[in-house]
């Protein structure tokens, strides 16, 4: 079955400090994996995916994620945030085979300005 | 990006009486949609994959009877809960698969929260 894991449920950082978020999956097939992100009050938003090509992704807002396969792995990174990124991030992983979205517990981020 | 919409966004009812939460896909079709629950400080949970024209699909341990799926268009999904009870309070989520234009992505709606008297 598949799983997620995120390591960290809660994360406080400063403001221009540089954040990484961890996601690990468990699944035995080729992936595609997201990160979304959930603003207090707001629905889940898209920041980034990976299909395939590059494993470096860039998403919106200054986001970008590294897929390592051997690692099973996606870490989200952003070098420096601002105090608008306080939200809840959330890593999701779907086989190519199938279309079921697995999601990891949530890292909620907060940024102290 | 595309936009998922929910209706209502928030609903108050008694035990015993149903609910039906409407998930319209605004600017795309949409022949697959999905049904999550999201428990305070937790994750999304799939309760179903709804597909248009058929039957929806149900994960393990949600109750087919209980939560009804209808997908009649290629732009509305509803769910249903029926004979609510306390324990159904929760919030619910839909999303939408956007396969159009070389992309396929789930964009999700605002959600509806849910509670039992």
């Amino acid at each position: 079955a598949q799983s997620v894991s995120q390591h960290n449920h809660h994360v406080i950082l400063s403001e221009a400090a540089s954040l990484e978020l961890g996601c690990n999956y468990s699944y035995g097939g080729t992936v595609n994996l997201f990160w979304y992100v959930q603003y207090p009050g707001q629905h889940l938003q898209l920041l980034l995916k990976y299909f395939s090509g590059d494993p470096l992704v860039k998403g919106i807002k200054g986001f970008e994620a590294e897929f390592i396969k051997s690692k099973f792995s996606f870490n989200l990174r952003k070098p420096s945030v601002q105090w608008s990124d306080t939200a809840e991030y959330f890593c999701a992983v779907e086989g190519k085979s199938g279309n079921k979205l697995v999601f990891g517990a949530g890292t909620i981020l907060r940024v102290k300005s | 990006g595309a936009v998922v919409s929910q209706h209502p966004s928030w609903v108050i009812c008694k035990s015993g009486t149903s609910v039906k939460i409407e998930c319209r896909s605004l600017d795309f079709q949409a022949t697959t949609m999905f049904w999550y629950r999201q428990f305070p400080k937790q994750s999304l949970m799939l309760m179903a994959t709804s597909n248009e024209g058929s039957k929806a699909t149900y994960e393990q341990g949600v109750e087919k009877d209980k939560f009804l799926i209808n997908h009649a268009s290629l732009t509305l999904s509803t769910l249903t809960v029926t004979s609510a009870h306390p324990e159904d309070s929760s919030f619910y989520i839909c999303s939408a698969r956007d396969q159009g234009g070389g992309t396929d992505t789930q964009y999700f709606g605002p959600g509806t929260r849910l509670t039992v008297l």
